[in-house]
């Protein structure tokens, strides 16, 4: 069966340090891959998306950045954060064909001080 | 685009009715529907999906409708138990678009 893993489960980074969130699928091959944030209480919003190694499109301006390194690793960085980066950030995968619900991680909870 | 709204930010029902939850959507052209659960400090967990040539489509305790012509989706939870506390998310796509839109959430708790 297909897993997903997201790490750290929690993070606490003051501003303007660097950020590297990871996400790895087990399980299936050629996933596509999704980066959402989530702010309290409100729905998701999608932040990146990859169909394939290498292939990453952005949704949103900001200052975070995705890459997918490799078929079923999926990161999320940024150079310098913000205050405004805190959340709740979630890795999701589905089959690369056709229209397949999308499977999450259980998310990492960034705090930015 | 797709835009995606719900009826209800906040639903209480007793413990053993029926629960629905409702979602309304803009675009037409979406054929592709999905619920979600989310329970408190954890990811969004698939519940059911519709594709937009049928209207209904049960699971286990839980049934889904879709009503094209008003563009309007609901979710149908059976004898509510306090595990179904949670905030639910509907969820849409149009055909090959790798991309989901969620609405907003509806909190669902369950009275004893």
């Amino acid at each position: 069966s297909q897993t997903i893993h997201q790490w750290p489960a929690t993070l606490v980074q003051p501003v303007g340090s660097p950020l590297s969130l990871e996400c790895t699928v087990e399980g299936t091959s050629n996933p596509n891959l999704y980066w959402y944030r989530q702010a309290a209480g409100r729905g998701l919003q999608l932040l990146f998306y990859s169909v394939g190694i290498g292939q990453i499109s952005s949704e949103v301006p900001q200052n975070l950045s995705a890459s997918r390194p490799q078929d079923r690793q999926f990161i999320l960085s940024s150079k310098k954060l913000l205050l405004s980066d805190s959340g709740f950030y979630l890795c999701a995968w589905s089959s690369g064909t056709g229209n397949q619900p999308q499977h999450f991680g259980d998310g990492t909870r960034l705090s930015i001080l | 685009g797709e835009s995606v709204g719900l009826h209800l930010p906040t639903l209480s029902v007793q413990e053993g009715d029926n629960s629905i939850i409702n979602c309304a959507y803009s675009n037409s052209a979406s054929d592709y529907f999905i619920w979600y659960k989310q329970e408190s400090g954890k990811g969004p967990q698939f519940i059911i999906d519709i594709r937009s040539n049928m209207d209904k489509r049960q699971g286990q305790r839980v049934t889904v409708l879709l009503n094209k012509t008003v563009k309007h989706l609901s979710l149908q939870i059976a004898a509510t138990q306090p595990g179904d506390s949670a905030v639910y998310f509907c969820a849409l796509a149009r055909e090959g678009a790798q991309k989901l839109v969620f609405g907003q959430g509806t909190r669902l708790t369950i009275n004893p």
